[in-house]
């Protein structure tokens, strides 16, 4: 089945430095991979989507991220952090084939600090 | 394009009752995805449905139940509903093709006391 780890609880990190949040996954074949963001008391937003192609993919407000398959990982990144990124990251998988499931990681909580 | 729409934003139940959730897609999107955001198993998978039809379900109870109306709006349904049951549901839409991504309603707010 597929999965997905976030190993850190919480990310900290001061306003202007670079921000990583770790994902690595697990599935049968080749993964679909997605990175959402969550504010307090609403829904999930879409960041950033690997299919195929280039490992570095380039998303919303910034953000990019870099698959690779022998590590399995898809770490989000962005080069200079905002106060206004403080928010739930969530890195998901989907298996293809045919079905929009998508199984999350438990989610890191990201602290901006100005 | 209008997003994902969920109604009620809040409900508040009592144990042992039963609760009905809708969800109105994004135009033109036919999967209809839930899910439960809890704090302590974070976001767990319900069901899909596409073409009101169930395509994929999770590891939920029998309580839990959903459907999916011709124009894609989707329903999904709590009976005997428990405690444990209090969460964030989250319904998303997407494409039929799977290399897209899903887009997620901001949420109904379910407090069972």
């Amino acid at each position: 089945a597929q999965s997905v780890a976030q190993p850190e609880d919480q990310v900290n990190v001061a306003e202007g430095n670079p921000l990583t949040v770790k994902c690595t996954y697990s599935v049968s074949g080749n993964p679909y991979l997605f990175w959402y963001v969550q504010y307090p008391n609403r829904g999930l937003q879409f960041l950033l989507k690997y299919i195929t192609g280039d490992n570095l993919v380039k998303g919303s407000y910034g953000f990019e991220a870099e698959f690779n398959k022998s590590q399995t990982s898809f770490h989000l990144k962005k080069p200079s952090a905002l106060v206004s990124d403080s928010a739930l990251y969530f890195c998901a998988v989907r298996d293809i084939g045919g079905n929009n499931r998508l199984a999350f990681g438990k989610g890191n909580q990201v602290v901006v600090i100005p | 394009k209008a997003g994902v729409t969920q109604t009620p934003r809040y409900l508040i139940k009592t144990r042992g009752q039963q609760v009905t959730l809708s969800c109105s897609p994004i135009s033109g999107h036919r999967s209809v995805s839930w899910y439960q955001q809890t704090p302590g198993q974070g976001l767990q998978f319900l069901f899909e449905y596409f073409s009101e039809t169930q395509r994929n379900k999770g590891n939920f109870p029998g309580r839990f139940s959903g459907r999916q109306f011709s124009n894609s709006r989707s329903e999904m349904n709590v009976s005997t509903l428990e405690l444990g049951d209090s969460a964030l549901y989250l319904c998303a839409s997407s494409l039929v093709e799977d290399r897209t991504e899903a887009f997620f309603g901001q949420g109904t707010r379910l407090t069972v006391v």
